[in-house]
């Protein structure tokens, strides 16, 4: 089944503790992103992928790192969480990146720091 | 930088009413322009994708959506919701290939809570 998954699913954590969030499509998508998605505001996109080894900062990068070492997987790293980071986040991908290609989404992962 | 305005933060309606919830881009050139749900619980679904052509789009579940370019809009429509579109509807944009930017901008959402 042509997917995209993430783990964990839910992470309580607290503030400092480094963590990665893993995200996985099996679909041999060039383009992959993460969001994250908060009340009132919206998806905001934190960092994209265009290809293997090619990242750039989306919206909200401030926090975070990503890494693009295989065409599958799309991890985010937290080095150092706060509670401003306490939110939904999700991983999507599609064949290329923008233009008529739709984004397929993982099913989120929700992330609180404490 | 694109940007997408969603007009309406909730709408509740009743089983059979009509829907139509808006969408307003602000960008002057050409734009491929999507509309996701997202159920509770779930994560985000296509609904339907405009890129050119018949500015009339039909997509799943029965929902459409009208690309008026003048207006930058692309409303969502519905003739008669059900219980179950119940959820959060998603406006979002990109840009043509060759226009300097790749990144799919979203809306801030518009929950419909749909009364049976």
């Amino acid at each position: 089944e042509a997917q995209v998954t993430q783990n964990p699913r839910y992470l309580i954590t607290v503030t400092g503790k480094k963590l990665t969030v893993t995200c996985s499509q099996n679909m041999n998508h060039e383009y992959m992103s993460w969001y994250r998605q908060d009340p009132g505001l919206g998806l905001r996109q934190i960092y994209y992928s265009m290809n293997v080894e090619v990242t750039d900062k989306g919206d909200v990068p401030e926090g975070y790192k990503v890494s693009r070492k295989e065409k599958r997987n799309f991890p985010l790293i937290l080095e150092s969480p706060s509670p401003n980071q306490t939110s939904l986040y999700f991983c999507a991908s599609s064949l290329k990146a923008g233009g008529i290609h739709e984004q397929f989404f993982g099913p989120g992962t929700r992330l609180t720091v404490l | 930088a694109q940007s997408v305005s969603q007009h309406n933060h909730h709408v509740i309606l009743s089983e059979a009413a009509s829907l139509e919830l808006g969408c307003n881009y602000s960008y002057g050139g050409t734009v491929n322009l999507f509309w996701y749900v997202q159920y509770p619980g779930q994560h985000l679904q296509l609904l339907l994708k405009y890129f050119s052509g018949d500015p009339l789009v039909k997509g799943i579940k029965g929902f459409e959506a009208e690309f008026i370019k003048s207006k930058f809009s692309f409303n969502l429509r519905k003739p008669s919701v059900q219980w179950s579109d119940t959820a959060e509807y998603f406006c979002a944009v990109n840009l043509a290939p060759g226009a300097g930017s790749y990144q799919l901008t979203f809306g801030k959402g518009t929950k419909l809570s749909v009364i049976p």
